[in-house]
């Protein structure tokens, strides 16, 4: 069965620094990643999404996340953090039909406090 | 109305009570899904819906009981149940079951007590 793991519980960041919240999983075939964010008392938004091709992928919000096979990670990101960004971020990986589960696995989350 | 919506988005029910979550996705897609947000655990996949037929059921107890009349709407009837189910519950939707991506509602903020 799939995994996901977020092994960063928090994370602080001052505003206009950079981002990269890790994610790493854990699949036998090609993993289709996502990277979610969910604003306190929402759900969740796509941030971005990797199916093939093209190892680094460009997301909404100036997000950016790269594959990496052979570290079995998804990191996510950003060159420059707004206050804005604060949320709870995660990690997904998605099987594919026949796979197991249709839906997706998801990490714990990352909780990402930014200091003004 | 645009992307998924769930109503009501606040809930707080008895351990004896009967009611219903309701989800509507205006993406056109044809497989639903619902998830359990729980603190401090990652969201638990509890239903999947493709072209209104259930393909999956992650072993979720029988007081959940899902229902979807058409592809554009889901429920999930609740009965009896625990405070451990107090949880978000969370409702999505993607244009094919499998691995495409899954767009989310706001969720339901469910209590129980």
């Amino acid at each position: 069965a799939q995994s996901v793991t977020q092994p960063d519980i928090h994370i602080t960041v001052s505003e206009g620094a950079s981002l990269e919240l890790r994610c790493n999983y854990s699949y036998g075939a090609t993993p289709y990643l996502f990277w979610y964010v969910q604003s306190p008392g929402q759900g969740l938004q796509l941030l971005l999404k990797y199916f093939s091709g093209d190892t680094l992928v460009q997301g909404i919000k100036g997000f950016e996340a790269e594959f990496k096979r052979s570290q079995s990670s998804f990191n996510l990101r950003k060159p420059s953090v707004h206050w804005s960004d604060a949320a709870e971020y995660f990690c997904a990986v998605g099987a594919g039909s026949g796979g197991g589960a249709d839906g997706l696995t998801f990490g714990k989350g990352t909780h990402l406090i930014i200091q003004p | 109305e645009t992307g998924v919506t769930q109503t009501p988005r606040h809930l707080v029910m008895g351990m004896t009570n009967k009611k219903s979550l309701k989800c509507e996705q205006h993406l056109g897609h044809n497989a639903m899904y619902w998830y359990k947000q729980s603190a401090k655990k990652p969201l638990e996949l509890m239903f999947v819906y493709s072209l209104e037929e259930r393909v999956e059921n992650n072993s979720v107890p029988s007081r959940f009981s899902p229902e979807c009349p058409n592809s554009s709407h889901l429920f999930l009837h609740l009965h009896t149940l625990q405070p451990e189910d107090s949880a978000l519950y969370l409702c999505a939707s993607s244009l094919l079951r499998g691995y495409y991506e899954q767009y989310f509602g706001p969720g339901t903020r469910l209590t129980v007590t």
